[in-house]
């Protein structure tokens, strides 16, 4: 089974904070990298992105990086909100023909205001 | 613009009965994949189907099936359910094989 493994498993951060997940993958064919939030009772919503040809992708407050020879990839939460709280998925998909995604297990962030 | 829908939200059975959950992609997208959320064990892959056809299975047995229909909606039926197949059952449409987006999942409940 091709994994991706997710840490921490929750997180507690105080406003303002910095809050970072981490997530390692095994399978050198992956080429595609997503972050997820997931809201209780919601589906999962497509946060960031980013393939291995960059090794950071910022989006307001969200930045992917990326460790092509270490096979992992983080995402920082920048000046956390409240409104932050929710669990993330980091996924991996090799495309092609394995278009579906690897998710790891989820880290439930809580950011304490 | 219209996100993926799923119907029906909430679906309850009891074992050895058979489900069927539905699912309509985002215009435009011709690939849906289904995903099950089961409690602890996170997002697992099911099913791909891409211009009508079967593109990928995961690690699930046979009596999860499903099908892509011409208009690109899609259905996923479980047969013979199990007490195990009790969880939130997501689908996500894309236009190729990267971006996916989640409709909000049917809560499947096995009594």
């Amino acid at each position: 089974q091709q994994q991706v493994k997710q840490s921490p498993q929750s997180l507690i951060v105080q406003k303002g904070g910095i809050s970072i997940i981490n997530c390692a993958y095994e399978n050198t064919a992956f080429d595609y990298f997503p972050w997820y939030q997931q809201f209780p009772g919601k589906g999962p919503a497509l946060l960031i992105a980013i393939r291995p040809d960059v090794s950071e992708k910022k989006e307001g407050r969200f930045t992917i990086s990326f460790n092509k020879s270490a096979k992992q990839f983080s995402l920082h939460i920048m000046d956390s909100q409240p409104g932050d709280s929710a669990t993330y998925f980091c996924a991996a998909s090799a495309g092609g023909s394995q278009g579906n995604l690897i998710f790891g297990k989820g880290t439930k962030l809580s950011v304490k205001p | 613009e219209a996100g993926v829908t799923q119907s029906p939200t909430h679906l309850i059975k009891t074992r050895g009965q058979q489900a069927t959950l539905r699912c309509s992609p985002i215009s435009g997208h011709t690939s849906v994949y289904w995903y099950q959320q089961a409690l602890g064990l996170g997002l697992q892959f099911l099913l791909w189907y891409d211009e009508g056809e079967e593109r990928n299975r995961g690690n699930f047995p046979p009596r999860f099936s499903g099908r892509q229909f011409p208009n690109y909606s899609s259905e996923l039926n479980v047969n013979a359910l199990e007490l195990e197949d009790s969880a939130l059952y997501l689908c996500a449409s894309s236009l190729d094989a990267g971006e996916q987006f989640f409709g909000p999942g049917t809560r499947l409940t096995v009594l």
